[in-house]
């Protein structure tokens, strides 16, 4: 069974402050990683795509890769009462398709 | 219309109903997915059209069946179902490769309720 681990909070911040949310894997040769973003009661929204080991940032988030650690997290910096989400990770490896993480809930507080 | 589509949005239905959710996507993605999320649950993958072949988690009740006419629409028919069954079914596309994924692309969803 393929897991992929994340925190299941919730994970308060006040305003202003980096948000780390972190998630672990087990596969080992999964190829492909993608943060999504979901408010209640809606399909969750790609946020960011990483594929190499190291960090890519796009605006307001960085995520960050370390295969040899089977670890992939994401920063968002200026948090705001808008970023309050639940955060899903997802793996993609091509035998085993997309898993995903079970969320962490994200509440920024004003 | 851009991106993947779903229709209807909500479906109410008996337990002995047939009924069928619709997706579309205007991508031009070669894989198209099937969730379901139930509340305080993780995403669920139900089924897989990719490449021409189809994948299915072994644990999806037959009352669920797939179909794929081609690489831009997608169907889940449903018939007898539970009440256990009442969820969000989310229908996603992709662009695969062998050496990986790009990223998924998620319809609105259809919120389901079996009385």
């Amino acid at each position: 069974q393929k897991e992929v681990e994340q925190n299941s909070g919730p994970l308060s911040v006040p305003e202003g402050a980096i948000a780390s949310l972190n998630c672990t894997y087990s596969d080992r040769g999964s190829q492909s990683f993608f943060w999504y973003r979901q408010y209640s009661g809606k399909s969750p929204e790609l946020i960011m795509f990483i594929y190499s080991n190291g960090d890519k940032e796009d605006g307001r988030f960085t995520a960050q890769l370390n295969k040899a650690s089977q670890y992939v997290s994401l920063l968002i910096r200026d948090s705001q009462p808008s970023d309050s989400a639940t955060y899903l990770c997802a793996v993609y490896n091509y035998g085993q398709n997309f898993v995903f993480g079970p969320g962490t809930r994200l509440s920024v507080l004003p | 219309e851009t991106g993947v589509t779903q229709t209807p949005r909500h479906l109410v239905m008996g337990m002995t109903n047939k009924k069928s959710l619709k997706c579309e996507q205007h991508l031009g993605h070669n894989a198209m997915y099937w969730y379901k999320q139930s509340a305080k649950k993780p995403l669920e993958l139900m089924f897989v059209y990719s490449l021409e072949e189809r994948v299915e988690n072994n644990s999806v009740p037959s009352r669920f069946s797939p179909e794929c006419p081609n690489s831009s629409h997608l169907f889940l028919h449903l018939h007898t179902l539970q009440p256990e069954d009442s969820a969000l079914y989310l229908c996603a596309s992709s662009q695969v490769r062998a050496s990986g994924a790009y990223e998924q692309y998620f319809g609105p969803g259809t919120r389901l309720t079996v009385t």
